[in-house]
């Protein structure tokens, strides 16, 4: 089974509006991490915004939050305001506390795309 | 900002021949890591790396590849006698300790084409 679920590999917002990226998880660790990385088309990987399963609330980071819904198992990323720079790939990812190192499991992305 | 340094940034090799991917971690940072990513697909897990020695690896990470921490600064990923399928983007990654809230940083990539 895929830890990460990405169901979007694509969306298009309009410049200024607000737009939602879907992402779900399945882990059975009680405690874990939630990131969302951005990529854009130079390829490298550009760190937004972690959640942490026992955070009380959601994370914000500028233009950028992240809807947390643990019993959903759910760790949707809204940028607020979209930017012409804001179109890229934006990945999920998951570190559990029961991988040995930490790693990082990734879903398969989002291609964003901003509309003037 | 501090940062993880790849190089090269992008190598064409021909089928058979040996690669060295080098990274320089952030110097406080404890635990360094190698992904991949095939063109147009999700990135994977290769490596970890913790002490000099690895702590985990995934099923990719075969007896083609190995890494190794020369000098107390650089990592690096050798692949041997590279395959078609080894075209992808390698990713170096480094953080400070475990704690689950601690950002995994990664350098930029290094693009690996084999022809």
């Amino acid at each position: 089974a895929q830890k990460i679920t990405q169901t979007q590999p694509g969306m298009f917002v309009q410049e200024k509006e607000a737009v939602t990226l879907d992402c779900t998880y399945d882990t059975s660790d009680p405690s874990y991490g939630l990131f969302w990385y951005k990529q854009p088309s130079s390829g490298e990987m550009i760190f937004l915004i972690y959640q942490g399963s026992y955070d009380q609330q959601n994370a914000t980071e500028g233009r950028y939050s992240l809807n947390f819904q643990k019993a959903r198992k759910s760790a949707n990323l809204v940028i607020s305001a979209s930017q012409l720079g804001d179109s890229a790939m934006y990945f999920c990812a998951m570190r559990e506390s029961g991988a040995g190192s930490y790693q990082l499991t990734f879903g398969k992305g989002t291609k964003l795309s901003v509309i003037p | 900002e501090p940062e993880v340094t790849q190089t090269p940034s992008h190598q064409v090799t021909q089928m058979g021949q040996e690669v060295i991917l080098r990274c320089v971690p952030i110097s406080n940072h404890l635990y360094f890591y190698w992904y991949r990513q095939i063109l147009g697909q999700k990135v994977e897990f290769l490596v970890s790396f913790y002490n000099n020695e690895i702590s985990e690896k995934s099923e990719i990470f075969d007896d083609q590849f190995s890494v190794e921490r020369p000098d107390g600064s650089n990592f690096t990923l050798k692949i041997r006698s590279t395959k078609l399928e080894d075209s992808a983007m390698y990713f170096c990654a480094s953080i400070e300790d475990r704690a689950l809230y601690n950002t995994i940083y990664f350098g930029e990539g290094s693009w690996l084409t084999v022809v």
